[in-house]
Order: C-alpha cells, then structure tokens, then sequence
C-alpha cells in the first residue's frame, strides 16, 4: 500500500537558518503530493502541492520538487522566522484507489530568535 | 477554498458515552473525509463519506463504532460510540475541491473521554 516517510523530530534551528524536512513516498500510482502544515492549537492547512513530476509548489517561501526518481518531496525554505513553528505533514494522494490522502508522522520544527 | 465547521470544537465525555460530530461546508462537495489524530501522532483516516451511499471504512474502524451520516452535499456527521479514553482525539473533517487534487480540513473537534 501507500506510504510517506518523513523525518524525525523534533528540529531545532535558529531564525533565519536554512530548513529541510526530508519525506520520501512509496506508491502503486502516480500521485499528488501535499506539505500540510499544523500551527499550535490549530487545524491543518495546505502549505503547497505538486501534481507531475518535477513539478515545483512554493508557498510562503517553502519549496518542494516532486522527484520521481527518488520518490521524495522535501520541503525547504531559506531563512526560517519563529512564526514557521509547527508541525510540518507530508501526504499524497493516489487517484487509483481511495483518493484519500496517506500521511507521514509529521516533523515538529521550533524556530528559535 | 471551501470554509469548514466543525461542531463541538472540543468536548469533555464519559466512558461509555456517544458523541456526534457535526462538519458543515459551504459549498457542495462531493467526497468528504473523516481522520483522527491522536495525541502526538499524525493522521489516520476513518472513512471516506459520499453522498446517497454508505460510508467506506478503512481497515480497523467499524461503522458499529463510527456511524458517519452523509444526507446531502454540504454535510457530514460522525458518531464516536461507547467512548473510552483510547478514543480521546483529535477528529477532522476534509473535502475534496477543485480538481480533485487537494483536501482542506476543518479546525477540528477535540474529544477527551474520561
């Protein structure tokens, strides 16, 4: 079946360091590919997608590459700020089943000033 | 995108208990979702509710434990049955929009059972 591997956390990183939180998928189909993103007290939001391969999303200054090749999707920004603190999801969704979205097990990232 | 609600957005229940679920949408959608997360830990999905049918349970959920209620296209309800603390969560609605790519996901109820 699907899956999503992301990386452990907690990460820790000074404000404007450079993140990367790495996720990795394995899937029967030719999924989408999601960066959820959950702040404190909050619900999930859609922080970017990519729908082909090499596709880019970029919202808020994060950045993802859909690579085939390597099956991964790694989100990372430049210079992170202490309001990017959150909870960070990587998810797909395979349009030749469920259409449901599979999650990995999230990556906590505390930004401190 | 879609607006979500969710209600209660948090509910304190007793072991033994039931609680049901409201997610409201503002406009029609056709598939809808039920996840929860448990505390500390990402997202599982529950069942996939669809208008004029019954609801598809993944594996490990019942619809004896999860009855989920999907009367029109702007509206869904899951029932938690005979509550114990292991069901204490966070239970999240998603729809799916535009062209089929992305979900978007109401705030969220937060269930403890004591």
């Amino acid at each position: 079946g699907d899956s999503v591997t992301q990386m452990e956390g907690p990460v820790t990183l000074s404000e404007e360091a450079f993140l990367t939180i790495n996720c990795t998928y394995t899937a029967t189909g030719y999924p989408s590919l999601f960066w959820y993103v959950q702040y404190p007290g909050e619900g999930l939001q859609l922080l970017l997608k990519a729908t082909k391969a090499d596709d880019k999303g970029s919202n808020k200054g994060f950045e993802a590459t859909y690579r085939k090749e390597t099956t991964s999707f790694h989100l990372e920004k430049g210079s992170v700020q202490v309001s990017d603190s959150a909870v960070y999801f990587c998810a797909l969704s395979d349009y030749t089943g469920r259409r449901a979205l599979t999650f990995g097990s999230g990556t906590r990232l505390q930004v401190q000033p | 995108s879609a607006v979500i609600s969710q209600k209660p957005s948090r509910d304190i229940c007793q072991r033994g208990t039931s609680l049901t679920i409201q997610c409201q949408v503002d406009s029609q959608v056709t598939m809808m979702f039920w996840y929860r997360q448990q505390p500390g830990q990402s997202l599982t999905l529950i069942a996939t509710a669809n208008q004029g049918s019954e609801a598809t349970y993944e594996s490990g959920f019942v619809i004896d434990k999860f009855p989920i209620s999907r009367p029109n296209l702007t509206f869904s309800t899951l029932t938690v049955s005979n509550m114990s603390p292991e069901d204490s969560s966070i239970y999240l609605c998603s729809v799916e929009e535009g062209q089929g790519v992305e979900q978007f996901f109401g705030p969220g109820t937060r269930l403890t059972v004591l």
